[in-house]
């Protein structure tokens, strides 16, 4: 099955720009979704498959990709951003399989 | 607005079974899969399974198989996982999303988990 590969931790200067990266083999097939989880609640999407934002996720949140890897970029972090953000894609097989990468924990200095 | 509530808390000894329900709104049940995915102490998120509420049928990850059942009601509209054979490494918030759907085509949209429910906590100790 596929695998996921994310940095464990990442860290950005109040209002800065981040990048979270996600690789894998999946990514050459299947275009990436992301999720935030703040501490205690269910995840949510910022980022669907196509590259676009969900109504009510701020315009400071991106998504773009190249060959294998997919990427979130903040632009112009703030300090709601802090939390674990994950990729996730479907399995490269196409089979009814999906994957997780395994996430990214954001601090905002 | 779509959302998706699940039941509450449980709390299972080892050996035990445990089934957790999922129950959207806001859209036609039949129309889109549900994805359940679960979350272990610290740890990050990890799928687990998929079911077409249409036909019921589903796909589960390797590691679940022959250990989790999803099922659909479309009478009350109402998703279950059931997990069997409960050991202290399922201690774990399990949250069901909603997915895809496919067109008469068979070409699918909306590949991506959203909306979430708000997730139920299983605690396995004896």
């Amino acid at each position: 099955s596929s695998e996921l590969t994310q940095d464990p931790g990442v860290s950005v200067a109040l209002g800065q720009t981040v990048k979270i990266t996600c690789q894998g083999d999946s990514l050459k097939r299947f275009s990436a979704s992301w999720y935030q989880q703040k501490a205690g609640q269910a995840p949510i999407l910022v980022i669907n498959s196509k590259n676009n934002r969900p109504s009510g996720i701020p315009d400071r949140f991106s998504g773009s990709s190249s060959g294998n890897t997919a990427s979130l970029t903040i632009t112009g972090a703030q300090a709601e951003d802090e939390a674990d953000y994950y990729c996730n894609s479907r399995d490269i097989s196409g089979k009814h399989l999906w994957v997780f990468g395994g996430g990214t924990k954001l601090t905002v200095l | 607005q779509v959302q998706l509530v699940q039941s509450g808390t449980e709390v299972k000894e080892p050996g035990a079974s445990v089934k957790v329900s999922c129950k959207p709104s806001g859209y036609i049940f039949t129309s889109y899969y549900v994805h359940w995915v679960r979350q272990a102490p610290g740890q990050g998120l990890e799928w687990m399974a998929i079911i077409n509420p249409s036909d019921k049928r589903a796909d589960y990850a390797e590691q679940f198989q022959g250990r989790v059942t999803l099922t659909s009601d479309t009478p009350t509209t109402t998703i279950y996982m059931e997990i069997s054979g409960l050991t202290s490494e399922d201690t774990a918030v399990y949250y069901c999303a909603r997915g895809l759907y496919y067109d008469s085509f068979r070409i699918y949209y909306d590949d991506w988990f959203h909306p979430w429910g708000q997730g139920t906590l299983v605690t396995v100790s004896s």
